[in-house]
């Protein structure tokens, strides 16, 4: 299983961009990349995964490193919603649990 | 939001009884996961199922048992509570095991 590290912390003002960053210089090459947010006393919720290119959904965006060992998710427009423990996944598809390894994550506070 | 609840939702018991924790579900997914998550820790997979009657260990299983006897509900059962696994408990659903998991809302168990 990929190790990851994530900052421990991070602020940000509201309506302003966000990026939160993980390393995963272990990822295998089929790991997909997932992000996860925790709510405050809420089960986690999906954010958005990818393999290689960069990704975007309503929620956010995905950007790879072309050697796939580190990845940023971006909020465009944090708001107060948006604070939340982030966790960045990786995933290898090939075997059957499907189960998630949570590290640590990244506390995000975002200031009014 | 996926249909997914957890019973119930707190539980205050004392050291050597029986639990049972419920998970159903509404969205007639394949596979549920139950998960701990303590201070410190991320959360942590105990027990999964690929489908009715078929269930696997994840990486903390000792002192859980699970069972599925139909598709929309996951039971997992501390046989006899120590207080070590006071813990907030989170079921998962997910259509296979490389798609998105769904979190329900978590039960918060305090074992005295």
């Amino acid at each position: 299983d990929a190790k990851t590290t994530q900052p421990n912390s991070m602020e940000s003002n509201e309506e302003e961009p966000v990026h939160l960053p993980c390393n995963h210089s272990t990822i295998s090459g089929t790991d997909y990349i997932h992000w996860y947010r925790q709510l405050p006393s809420q089960g986690p919720e999906y954010v958005i995964h990818g393999l290689t290119s960069n990704v975007n959904n309503r929620m956010a965006s995905l950007a790879i490193a072309e050697d796939r060992k580190s990845s940023t998710l971006i909020l465009h427009r944090a708001t107060l919603r948006d604070a939340a423990v982030y966790y960045c996944i990786p995933q290898n598809p090939s075997g059957n649990t499907g189960k998630l390894i949570f590290g640590q994550g990244t506390t995000l506070q975002v200031k009014p | 939001d996926a249909g997914i609840t957890q019973s119930p939702r707190h539980k205050v018991t004392e050291t050597g009884t029986p639990v049972t924790l419920r998970c159903h579900q509404t969205e007639n997914h394949r596979y549920m996961y139950w998960y701990r998550q303590d201070p410190g820790h991320g959360l942590r997979l105990i027990h999964y199922s690929y489908g009715v009657k078929d269930t696997d260990k994840g990486e903390v299983s000792d002192g859980y048992s699970v069972s599925r006897s139909k598709t929309e509900d996951f039971l997992l059962t501390l046989e006899s509570a120590t207080s070590s696994q006071t813990s907030v408990y989170f079921c998962a659903i997910s259509e296979s095991h490389t798609d998105t998991q769904y979190f329900g809302p978590g039960t918060r168990l305090t074992v005295l």
